[in-house]
């Protein structure tokens, strides 16, 4: 079955510093990973995906995101966290092999303060 | 047009109720979802429209009644709902389902209270 894991309910950073919100994943077949971000009382907006190619996936806003396939994670980074960036931040997986529905990760809430 | 546009924004309705959310998109995606999601937590799969047909029901009681009209509009009918029913509901659609590679462009939600 497939599963992610958000070790961080809550990532703290300064404004400026760089910022890395964790996702590990659990597939049976070649994963297909995503990072969703959410903003207060909206839909999940896009900011990256990997399938296949260069381990490093570079998104929307600045994000990108490393896939380590031996250490089954895709931790999202950002070098330089704006306050805008403040928001819930979901990890999600769909499995080829298994279905192509999503597993969504419970989520990372990421305050950067100012 | 990239998005997936959702109405109402807001609503309230009583226990006796019958209300209907409305979802559209015109990008041409064949596919379109409607999720669940509770304050803080993940979204929550409801039912999935494979080119206009059913084709996950995630054991959704039946006071939610979902329709497909057509192509780019999905309905989701709602009759005699419950408190714990308030959340945020998310309807989203992507290009198929039969490829993981396409993500999922998700609408704004409708904010569901029931008194």
């Amino acid at each position: 079955a497939q599963s992610v894991a958000q070790p961080e309910d809550q990532v703290n950073v300064a404004e400026g510093n760089p910022l890395t919100v964790k996702c590990t994943y659990s597939v049976s077949g070649n994963p297909y990973l995503f990072w969703y971000v959410q903003y207060p009382n909206r839909g999940l907006q896009f900011l990256l995906k990997y399938i296949t190619g260069d381990n490093l996936v570079k998104g929307s806003y600045g994000f990108e995101a490393e896939f380590n396939k031996s250490q089954t994670s895709f931790h999202l980074k950002k070098p330089s966290a704006l306050v805008s960036d403040s928001a819930l931040y979901f990890c999600a997986v769909r499995d080829k092999a298994y279905g192509q529905n999503f597993v969504f990760g419970p989520g990372t809430r990421l305050s950067v303060l100012p | 047009d990239t998005e997936v546009t959702q109405t109402p924004k807001h609503l309230v309705m009583g226990m006796t109720n019958k209300k209907s959310l409305k979802c559209e998109q015109h990008m041409g995606h064949r596919a379109m979802y409607w999720y669940k999601q509770k304050a803080k937590k993940p979204p929550e799969l409801m039912f999935v429209y494979s080119y206009e047909k059913l084709s996950i029901n995630e054991s959704v009681p039946s006071r939610f009644s979902p329709e497909c009209p057509n192509s780019s509009l999905l309905n989701l009918h709602l009759h005699a709902l419950q408190p714990e029913d308030s959340a945020l509901y998310l309807c989203a659609s992507s290009q198929g389902t039969d490829d993981g590679y396409y993500g999922y462009t998700f609408g704004s939600g409708t904010r569901l209270t029931v008194v």
